[in-house]
């Protein structure tokens, strides 16, 4: 199975300031790479699929980039509705659909 | 504009089967572009993969999970289904089921928590 390992598990930041946040895959998975959003008491979000594009009508302050092994999601200035839980996820159509064990972003 | 829509028991005894439907609207489940998939999250941790499916009937589980889940789907009802066996107090979370699109969920049904328990 591929494993993906997410960074930081939490991760505490002000209004306006850029994000990251790292994916890393336990062997090459491409581009096969999605991001999503999870809000409290709410299903996950798709912003970002295969590693780098934007799902119609996300921000675009939102944006990921890698191939690989590594990926990496940002924001451009954090807002405060971008307060969630963020996950890496990967299908290299290899089974299973693995995600990463997901980033708390505080404010 | 699709929808999907969760539905089943909320409370499941342990050693019993826990079923849940997804209902899609605003789109066929007969499109040839889509699985359709179920995601699981237990209370405070994070998202478990548990399983597509196509059309067809063709069906990917995940490894640790395979022997005991079932997913079917029924094209005349738009609709597709999950079946776990043998449960456990583990086996408690909240259940998603969403449209596969490409390599990622686009689609996700609000969820439904099913507790495991006496």
């Amino acid at each position: 199975d591929i494993q993906m390992t997410q960074s930081p598990s939490s991760l505490s930041a002000s209004v306006g300031d850029r994000v990251t946040i790292t994916c890393q895959a336990s062997q090459d998975i491409s581009n096969y790479l999605n991001w999503y959003q999870q809000k409290p008491g709410k299903a996950p979000k798709l912003l970002i699929y295969d590693a780098s594009n934007l799902e119609t009508g996300v921000p675009s302050r939102f944006s990921g980039s890698g191939s690989g092994t590594d990926f990496t999601f940002t924001i451009s200035s954090l807002q405060p509705e971008d307060i969630a839980t963020y996950y890496c996820q990967q299908f290299d159509h290899l089974l299973p659909i693995t995600f990463g064990q997901g980033t708390r972003l505080e404010i | 504009h699709l929808q999907l829509q969760e539905s089943g028991p909320g409370l499941v005894k342990p050693s019993e089967t826990l079923s849940l439907n997804c209902t899609v609207s605003g789109g066929s489940i007969s499109s040839s572009s889509y699985y359709w998939g179920w995601i699981r999250q237990p209370p405070g941790k994070g998202l478990e993969w548990i399983g597509n499916i196509y059309y067809s009937g063709s069906t990917y589980y995940n490894s640790s999970l395979k022997s005991r889940v079932t997913i079917s789907v029924d094209t005349s009802k738009n609709q597709f289904s999950l079946k776990l066996s043998s449960v456990t107090a583990a086996d408690t979370a909240v259940y998603y089921c969403a449209r596969l699109h490409g390599v990622g969920f686009d689609y996700w049904g609000q969820g439904t928590l099913v507790t495991v328990s006496s």
